[in-house]
Order: structure tokens, then sequence, then C-alpha cells
């Protein structure tokens, strides 16, 4: 059964950097097919998307947050980490990592959907 | 719009069927997946692609598309349903590689 993990700091002082890491088990992070995401949810309010990346490194981030945020991979360590830059109280939310699987069809373009989540982590900026 | 829409809030009596949609340009070109989030939880996926569940997912949980709508359908909901729902898809202007709706809340009378 594949399990992520979310590790990191809980409190995160204004113009600081968020930095996150989810240890993946259960499953090789390097498998074809499976991108490798984080996810975030302000207090009260709906999902964000905050980026993906493939066990290559190749990455895409949500253009609301490219030019602060980095997704990397470490494959020997079956991890994957965030860090968003220059945080404000805006960025108080919790994270979540997920595993993304591609599905290709014919007829449309392929379907990225989250197969497995973490359980969340509760990141708080303040000073 | 490169948004995907949905309505904030739907209700459904108990043992009925209630449809949750979601509105995009994306979804002419990109199938949605949908995911339950109950309060405190992280969410589940319940439907991906055209019609397909994960493992244990129940089958009163389908899924549909047409134009620019996906829509999720519950068939004789339970009070167990009662959660949050969000749809995702791809983005088609190629700048969002994926995208939430902005959720509905589903309360289950």
């Amino acid at each position: 059964q594949v399990q992520l993990q979310e590790s990191g700091p809980g409190l995160v002082k204004p113009s600081q950097t968020l930095s996150l890491t989810c240890t993946v088990s259960g499953g090789s992070i390097s498998s074809g097919g499976l991108f490798w995401s984080w996810v975030r949810q302000h207090p009260g309010k709906g999902l964000e998307f905050i980026g993906y990346i493939f066990h290559s490194g190749s990455s895409f981030y949500n253009p609301s947050l490219r030019g602060r945020v980095t997704i990397s991979v470490d494959t020997s360590e079956n991890q994957f980490s965030l860090k968003l830059t220059s945080v404000t109280a805006a960025d108080t939310a919790v994270y979540y990592c997920a595993r993304v699987r591609r599905v290709d069809y014919d007829d449309y373009g392929s379907l990225y959907y989250f197969d497995y989540w973490g359980q969340g982590t509760l990141v708080t900026v303040s000073s | 719009s490169s948004e995907l829409t949905q309505d904030p809030a739907v209700s459904v009596a108990l043992g009925q069927t209630v449809r949750i949609t979601c509105q995009g340009d994306s979804l002419r070109n990109y199938y949605a997946s949908w995911y339950q989030q109950r309060p405190g939880q992280a969410p589940i996926c319940v439907i991906y692609g055209e019609n397909n569940r994960p493992s244990g997912i129940p089958d009163r949980f389908s899924g549909s598309r047409s134009g620019n709508t996906a829509s999720l359908t519950i068939t004789g909901a339970q009070a167990d349903d009662e959660a949050d729902y969000y749809c995702n898809s791809r983005d088609s202007s190629g700048n969002h590689p994926l995208r939430f709706g902005g959720g509905t809340k589903l309360t289950v009378l």
C-alpha cells in the first residue's frame, strides 16, 4: 500500500522559506507514469494545486506561485520536497503531498489524477 | 474561461440521487477527476476519467461528461457521503497544468 507522509516545520516566520518533505513508502518514486505533487488548502477554503514533478526532475507549477516555488525530487531517499520562498500570512495553509497518475487516451488529452494523498500538515506563517 | 466552476452547495435527501457539476472550457478536451473531502481529512479520489472508480469506492458514485461540463452522480446518497467535493482537470491554456474547481459542499438531509 502506497503511503505518503509530509514532514517539516509547522511554523515559519514571514519572509522566510517554507520547506516540506514528502516521504513515499510502498512504491518507487521512479515508477513511470507517476508524478509527485503538492496541493494546499487555506483554512476553510478549497484545494489549490501548487505543482508537480516527475522523477527525472521535470516540474510544473501553478503560475500564481511561479517564481516562489520549487519542487525537487530525491530518488535515492524516495522523497520529494517543496520550497516556497518569501512567505506571508497568505501562505498559511494545510499542505498535502500527493501522487499523480497519468492515464493516456486515444481521443482526449492525457488525464492526470491524484490517487494517493498524505494526511496533510498545517503550516502557519507568523512572527 | 480556464477556470472550473462548481456550485458552492448542494443538498440531497437520504437515499435520493444527486448530481454535482463542474464547468470549464478545458473539459471539452480533458477528462476530470473528482475528490471527496470529509472535515479534517485528506481528499480521496472517487472518480477519474470517463467513469472510473478507484478500488474501494462504492458503485453509487459515477461520472459523466457532456460538452464543457463534467458531472459526479451519487445514486442513493448515504449520510456518509456528506462532504466537500472537488473536480480537477488539466488547463487548456497550458499555463496551469492542473486546476481544482472551487468545491461543492454536499449536505445529506
